[in-house]
């Protein structure tokens, strides 16, 4: 089992939809998660990042962390085809020991 | 400021030979790092560093080498390249950790690399 799992995609919603992408990891000893964006053939960059459970709101993106569950879930309100992206999870107990998920690809239709 | 920049961006070898993947930041980081992307793998860590002379190995080390002789620099080689070292391969960089920053790491573009 994967210490971080995250469900591939491709995920394709219309303009204006609330997107829901998910990640599970299994080591309880977590406390660091973000979410990266990942636009063809380009490298990642950080969209959001967390260090407690509970929900952080950036715009018309929120991040969730459920430790309990061992859940994290990133929500986009109002997506545009600009949100066209990969989306990746990064869990874990330091900058080291980040574990990336296998990322999520979206799709927003116009 | 350029951020991260990697060279080359496409690169094919053929099995046994050898070459170097660079990466240089401009940004006066102290962390540098090595990942390599791979279909339904995530990125996985090749090899780090926090700080000029200073590497350490991540998940997956074996066949890559690394040094780290100024701040800025941080090449990635491969000693006797084979077809499982074909993949996307991307640098990243950030300050030092100290708990109260994010951590964030800022990325290269990437450079993508197929061995025959």
């Amino acid at each position: 089992q994967k210490e971080v799992e995250q469900d591939p995609g491709p995920l394709s919603v219309p303009e204006g939809a609330i997107v829901s992408l998910n990640c599970t990891y299994s080591n309880s000893a977590f406390q660091y998660f973000m979410w990266y964006r990942q636009y063809s053939r380009k490298g990642p960059e950080l969209l959001m990042y967390t260090y407690s459970s509970g929900n952080k709101e950036d715009g018309r993106f929120t991040a969730q962390v459920d430790k309990s569950s061992k859940y994290i879930s990133l929500f986009i309100r109002d997506s545009q085809p600009s949100d066209s992206a990969t989306y990746l999870c990064a869990i874990g107990t330091g900058r080291r020991a980040l574990t990336f998920g296998s990322g999520t690809r979206l799709q927003v239709q116009p | 400021n350029a951020g991260v920049t990697q060279t080359p961006k496409f690169q094919v070898l053929k099995t046994g030979q050898s070459m170097t993947l660079q990466c240089a930041q401009d940004m006066n980081h102290e962390y540098m790092s090595w990942y390599r992307q791979d279909p339904g793998m995530g990125l996985r860590l090749i090899h780090y560093s926090v700080g000029a002379g200073i590497t350490d190995q991540g998940e997956v080390p074996n066949g890559y080498n690394v040094s780290r002789s100024t701040t800025e620099d941080f090449p990635l080689r491969l000693l006797s390249a084979a077809p499982s070292q074909t993949s996307v391969y991307f640098c990243a960089s950030s300050y030092s950790w100290t708990g109260t920053n994010t951590g964030e790491l800022f990325f290269g573009e990437g450079s993508r690399l197929t061995v025959l």
